[in-house]
C-alpha cells in the first residue's frame, strides 16, 4: 500500500524567500504524484502533478517539484514567497489501482513580511 | 456550474441523528470520490463512483456509513447515528475520466461539509 509523509506540519518564511516543503513517498508501483494547496474554507487547488516524463514538473503560481525516485522524494518549490502562498499544502499519491488519492498530512506554510 | 458543489457548508448534529450530505460534480464527470478529512490531517479516502456504480467503499470506516449515486451525476453521503468520531470536513472531488488502468485525470475538490458532532 502507498503512504506519504511531510516533514513539518508547520513551515514559516519570509517574503521573498525560497519556499521548500518536503514530501516523500512509499509505493510499490511507478508513483504518480500530485500537490493540491488548500485555502482556509476552500476545496483543494491541483498546484502540479508528476506521472511520467520530465522529472522536474512545473505547476501554477510559481511552483515546481522533481520526483527523485533513489530518494522517494517529491519537494516542492518555490524561489521568492509570497504572502498569497500562505495555506495548507498536501502532497498525494495515486492508489495502486490508479483510483483515489493517499494523501500525506499536509504542510502548513506561513510567510512572514 | 463552474466547480464542484458541497451542501450544507457547515452542519451541527447532536449525537445520534442521522445526516445527509450533498455533493454536485462537474457536469459530464463521470468518477466522483468523497473523503474525510478529521481536523489538522490530510483527507482520507472513503468511497468512489464510476457513474452510477459505486466500485469501492473499502474506505467507509463503518456500516453507519452509506453513500449513493443514483443517476450517476449528483452524490449523497449518508450517516447514521453521528458519533463525536464523524466530526471532519467531508470533501467530495469529481473528475471526468474513469480510472481503468492508471489514469492521471485532474481531480477536482469541492470546498466540503464541516461536520460538527456534539
Amino acid at each position: 500500500a502507498q503512504s506519504v509523509t511531510q516533514l513539518g506540519s508547520h513551515v514559516s518564511v519570509s517574503e521573498g524567500a525560497l519556499v521548500l516543503l518536503r514530501c516523500n513517498y512509499s509505493s510499490s508501483v511507478p508513483p504518480y504524484l500530485f500537490w493540491y494547496v488548500q485555502y482556509p474554507n476552500q476545496g483543494l487547488q491541483l498546484l502540479l502533478k508528476y506521472t511520467t516524463g520530465a522529472t522536474l514538473v512545473k505547476g501554477i503560481n510559481g511552483f515546481e517539484a522533481e520526483f527523485k525516485k533513489s530518494e522517494t522524494s517529491f519537494h516542492l518549490t518555490k524561489p521568492s514567497a509570497h504572502m498569497s502562498d500562505a495555506a495548507e499544502y498536501f502532497c498525494a499519491v495515486l492508489s495502486n489501482y490508479g483510483q483515489n488519492f493517499v494523501f500525506g498530512p499536509g504542510t502548513r506554510l506561513s510567510v512572514l513580511p | 456550474g463552474a466547480g464542484v458543489s458541497q451542501s450544507p457548508r457547515y452542519k451541527v448534529a447532536k449525537r445520534g441523528q442521522d445526516v445527509a450530505l450533498r455533493c454536485d460534480p462537474i457536469s459530464g464527470h463521470v468518477s466522483l470520490f468523497w473523503y474525510q478529512q478529521a481536523l489538522g490531517q490530510g483527507p482520507e479516502f472513503l468511497t468512489y463512483f464510476q457513474n452510477e456504480a459505486q466500485l469501492d467503499k473499502s474506505g467507509l470506516p463503518s456500516d453507519r456509513f452509506f453513500a449513493e449515486r443514483p443517476e450517476g451525476s449528483v452524490s449523497t453521503l449518508k450517516i447514521q447515528r453521528t458519533q463525536q468520531e464523524d466530526s471532519a470536513v467531508y470533501l467530495c472531488a469529481s473528475s471526468h475520466r474513469d480510472y481503468r488502468g492508471t489514469s492521471t485525470d485532474t481531480q477536482y475538490f469541492g470546498p466540503g461539509t464541516r461536520l460538527t458532532v456534539l
